[in-house]
């Protein structure tokens, strides 16, 4: 069974760092694409960021380029995000995901609350 | 790069069906979408992928009552014998190495 479980979301201050990871298990991890996308309080779904299987490609939406970086530890089975100088819009749930045939998004984990806020 | 346009609500009574739509911009009319179903207060679910072609593929788990069509620039969720457990906001998405996500349908069941 492919599972997806994200951790590291709580609250930061603005301008704060924060380190969210995804531990991948049931399916072969090196194999596929991953996508982090968050979803702000009563907003719709957004995606953030793209990473080839073995980390080569990597894409970003607009508003979060030079400050977030996403990253994976194939060894490890794990996806990162890491995101620095954060920002109070920042402010959502967060949530690794599966790509499939490099096309769409086949699984979703759980999420994990981000809160940026003083 | 393609945009997804979707209607921001939609509602059907219990028992009936319901076509919801995702239309791609000019130019983009052959990518390949996929929907997804957010019940409230739950992570998304992948529902499916639909193809320009009409053809889709569900994902496990994934009711028979969900179907998929495709008409132009136009992508279709259809739901038949609606159940209260629908009412949820479905998304549809694309990839173009970027991902991008229509702004979400919320699916009231009467």
């Amino acid at each position: 069974e492919v599972q997806l479980v994200e951790s590291g979301g709580g609250l930061v201050q603005p301008g704060g760092s924060l380190r969210l990871s995804c531990a991948a298990s049931g399916f072969t991890f090196s194999s596929y694409w991953m996508s982090w996308v968050r979803q702000a309080p009563g907003k719709g779904l957004e995606w953030v960021a793209n990473i080839k299987q073995d980390g080569s490609e990597k894409y970003y939406v607009d508003s979060v380029k030079g400050r977030f970086t996403i990253s994976r530890d194939n060894a490890k089975n794990s996806l990162y995000l890491q995101m620095n100088s954060l920002r109070a819009e920042d402010t959502a749930v967060y949530y690794c995901a599966r790509v499939e045939w490099e096309d769409h998004i086949g699984y979703w984990g759980q999420g994990t609350l981000v809160t940026v806020s003083s | 790069q393609p945009v997804l346009t979707q209607s921001s609500s939609a509602s059907a009574s219990l028992g009936s069906s319901v076509k919801l739509t995702c239309t791609l911009s000019s130019g983009h009319s052959s990518y390949i979408i996929a929907w997804h179903q957010q019940q409230p207060g739950k992570a998304p679910r992948y529902l499916m992928k639909l193809e320009g072609s009409g053809s889709y593929n569900k994902g496990s788990g994934v009711p028979d009552r969900f179907s998929g069509s495709s008409s132009g620039a136009d992508r279709y969720l259809t739901i038949s014998n609606l159940q209260s457990e629908d009412e949820a906001d479905y998304y549809c998405e694309t990839w173009d190495s970027n991902t991008l996500f229509g702004g979400g349908t919320k699916l009231t069941v009467l």
